[in-house]
């Protein structure tokens, strides 16, 4: 099974600002890394497909970059409507897995 | 797309639940479905996925106490949960994709309690 790390575990900001969130796998999953957000109480979006692609309708401040084991979410200037909790999910193999999830807070 | 599970609620451990996602929007038959969990205040989970040819997938914690299946003629994923557990406790999610693909859409969720 391929283990996804992700870090910070809690990332406090404020609007404006830049965000870098982290994703690592135990093995190499090529670009088949996604990225979802998920806000209280809501379903997860898609965000990030195969590791740069963004999703219909996603703003271009969301930004993911990498490929075999480490890859980056970049939110390149926070709006109030980010402050969510992030995961991202490998499709390189069986079982399909998630990283932890990482909350993006408000400072 | 639109995804709407049904089948939550509450049951005993040991006990059975059937949850259906009915699905519009798509060409139901050319995609693969899945069911995602997340226990409370968790993270998510993969729990099953069925392709558009029909082949299945379970993670570990659910295999050969889940079933799921499809029927193309009423756009509609299920999973049969057999066996329940406390730790089976979660909101369940249908979601499009997952086999070789994203899941790209998902539907509201429905919450199955394991308790007795």
């Amino acid at each position: 099974e391929i283990v996804l790390t992700q870090s910070p575990a809690t990332l406090s900001l404020s609007p404006g600002e830049r965000a870098t969130l982290s994703c690592r796998a135990s093995q190499s999953v090529s670009s088949y890394l996604a990225w979802y957000q998920q806000k209280p109480g809501q379903a997860p979006r898609l965000l990030i497909s195969d590791a740069s692609n963004r999703a219909t309708g996603i703003p271009p401040r969301f930004s993911g970059s990498g490929s075999g084991t480490d890859f980056t979410l970049t939110i390149s200037s926070l709006e109030p409507e980010d402050f969510a909790v992030y995961y991202c999910q490998q499709r390189s193999s069986w079982p399909r897995t998630f990283g932890q999830g990482t909350k993006l807070e408000i400072k | 797309v639109q995804l709407l599970e049904s089948g939550g609620g509450l049951v005993q451990p040991g006990g059975s639940l059937r949850l259906s996602c009915a699905a519009s929007g798509f060409t139901f038959s050319n995609y693969a479905l899945s069911w995602v969990r997340q226990a409370p205040g968790k993270g998510l989970e993969w729990v099953s996925t069925i392709t558009y040819t029909g082949n299945t997938y379970y993670a570990d914690s659910v295999e050969g106490r889940f079933t799921i299946s499809r029927d193309n003629s009423k756009n509609t994923v299920y999973v049969q949960m057999s066996s329940l557990r406390a730790e089976d406790t979660a909101v369940y999610y249908c979601a499009k994709g997952g086999g070789s693909s994203v899941f790209d859409s998902w539907g509201q969720g429905t919450l199955v309690t394991v308790s007795s």
